[in-house]
């Protein structure tokens, strides 16, 4: 089955710099990767997602990158801000998402003001 | 409010009793899964339903876990003989079929204590 890792587990950077986050899968099947953002006491949420057919893909501060070749993914936050302070999940599945996911162990992410 | 509802939000239950979690999914969606969250980790699948179809489970799940979703609308999972490690959050999150979009929505989740 697919394995997701991620890192780093913990990561703080000051407002306004920039963020990334890192994730490998195993299985070459997955062609779907959201990523989710989870604040505490509260449900993930999806953030940003990309599909195998595209190597990057961008939403205002946030992108993605994707290399299937070596089968890794990354999420990019730019210009950070207080409020991405959350715990960042990357997850993996087949069928351009019609299956079950598989996440990553999730970033604590910390926006030092 | 239209999206996935969990219920009940917290449960506290002592050793060996059994607990039920109820999710009411998105209304159109097809797909419903089950996952479990515990603290620190990535939520990690349990089940999934497509309309009243469990099209798979976990090989981790044990027999004293089950789920249905008799009419293809809402879900129940079930814990029979709970024990202290069944402790963590219990995420339901649904998802329309095929098309563009495959977003799963989340549920808030039930946090299930073990005592």
């Amino acid at each position: 089955g697919e394995n997701v890792e991620q890192h780093p587990s913990t990561l703080s950077v000051q407002e306004g710099d920039s963020a990334v986050i890192k994730c490998t899968y195993s299985d070459s099947a997955s062609n779907y990767f959201p990523w989710y953002k989870q604040e505490l006491g509260k449900r993930p949420q999806l953030i940003i997602d990309i599909r195998s057919n595209v190597g990057e893909k961008k939403d205002q501060r946030i992108a993605v990158t994707l290399n299937k070749t070596a089968k890794h993914f990354s999420l990019h936050i730019t210009e950070t801000q207080p409020e991405d302070s959350a715990v960042y999940f990357c997850a993996a599945t087949s069928n351009f998402g019609n299956e079950k996911l598989t996440f990553g162990t999730g970033t604590r992410l910390t926006i030092i003001p | 409010d239209t999206g996935v509802s969990q219920d009940p939000r917290h449960k506290i239950t002592k050793r060996g009793q059994n607990v039920t979690f109820r999710c009411d999914p998105i209304s159109e969606h097809n797909r419903l899964y089950w996952y479990r969250q515990t603290l620190g980790q990535g939520p990690e699948f349990l089940t999934y339903f497509q309309n009243e179809a469990q099209l798979e489970k976990s090989r981790l799940l044990s027999d004293r876990f089950s789920a249905e979703r008799p009419k293809g609308s809402f879900s129940t999972l079930e814990i029979q003989r709970t024990e202290q490690g069944d402790s963590a959050m219990y995420l339901c999150a649904s998802s329309p079929i095929q098309g563009i979009n495959t977003e799963a929505f989340f549920g808030q989740g039930t946090r299930l204590t073990v005592v």
